[in-house]
């Protein structure tokens, strides 16, 4: 199975300062078809987990531009341009080129 | 608006079954992949099954193997997932979810205990 793993597994931001997750794969997340599956996902207390970034780089409707994805490979990461309250929750990436898909252990984004 | 409605969670014994389904709305259910995510309460998330559109094929994550079974009825954009001998581990809430990730079910608890 594809590893995921994420860092730092805890993140306090002060308000309107940036903030940043890696996410590394065990292997290559490029597709046979070329694509890269890799997407990030956003859970806040009590919700289901809602998709922010689809395909590396593809931000989702509704997603403020102050997120943003990038990587290529075995080596990814979710930007924050500005923390907001709004962003208090658990940041997963998440791998859909190979079966079983998985995901990274959760990134606890919270406001210091 | 997608819909996606998980029912049918609740608390069982170790060794039970239970069957969980998912009632879909807003898309063309029988042209999409479909997926069951499970999260234990506060820890992280696992994907259990895939099914394709017209069920002819599925996939199981390794620890589930022969304990659960997907399967979907298009005529009624249902999905469902057969969970047998429960385990006290299987405890979680399970999400239905289009496999891109785009759409998720508010999920259903199930909760294996004596």
């Amino acid at each position: 199975d594809v590893v995921m793993a994420q860092s730092p597994l805890s993140l306090p931001v002060t308000l309107g300062q940036p903030a940043s997750i890696s996410c590394r794969s065990s292997q290559s997340l490029v597709h046979s078809d070329g694509n890269t599956y890799l997407n990030w996902f956003q859970q806040r207390p009590g919700q289901a987990p809602r998709r922010l970034i689809y395909k590396v780089s593809n931000r989702d409707s509704g997603v403020p531009d102050r997120f943003s994805g990038s990587g290529s490979g075995t080596d990814f990461t979710l930007k924050i341009s500005r923390v907001e309250a709004d962003d208090v929750g658990v940041y997963y990436c998440m791998q859909g080129t190979q079966w079983p898909y998985t995901f990274g252990q959760g990134t606890n984004l919270d406001i210091k | 608006e997608v819909q996606l409605v998980e029912s049918g969670g609740g608390l069982v014994q170790p060794g039970g079954s239970l069957r969980l389904s998912c009632a879909a709305s807003g898309f063309t259910f029988s042209r999409n992949w479909m997926s069951w995510v499970r999260q234990v309460p506060g820890k992280g998330l696992e994907w259990v099954a895939n099914i394709k559109e017209d069920g002819s094929d599925k996939y199981y994550v390794d620890s589930v193997k022969g304990r659960f079974t997907i399967s979907r009825d298009n005529a009624k954009n249902s999905l469902y997932l057969q969970i047998n001998s429960l385990r006290a581990e299987d405890t979680a809430v399970y999400y239905c979810v289009r496999p891109r990730g785009d759409y998720w079910g508010q999920g259903t608890l199930v909760t294996v205990s004596s």
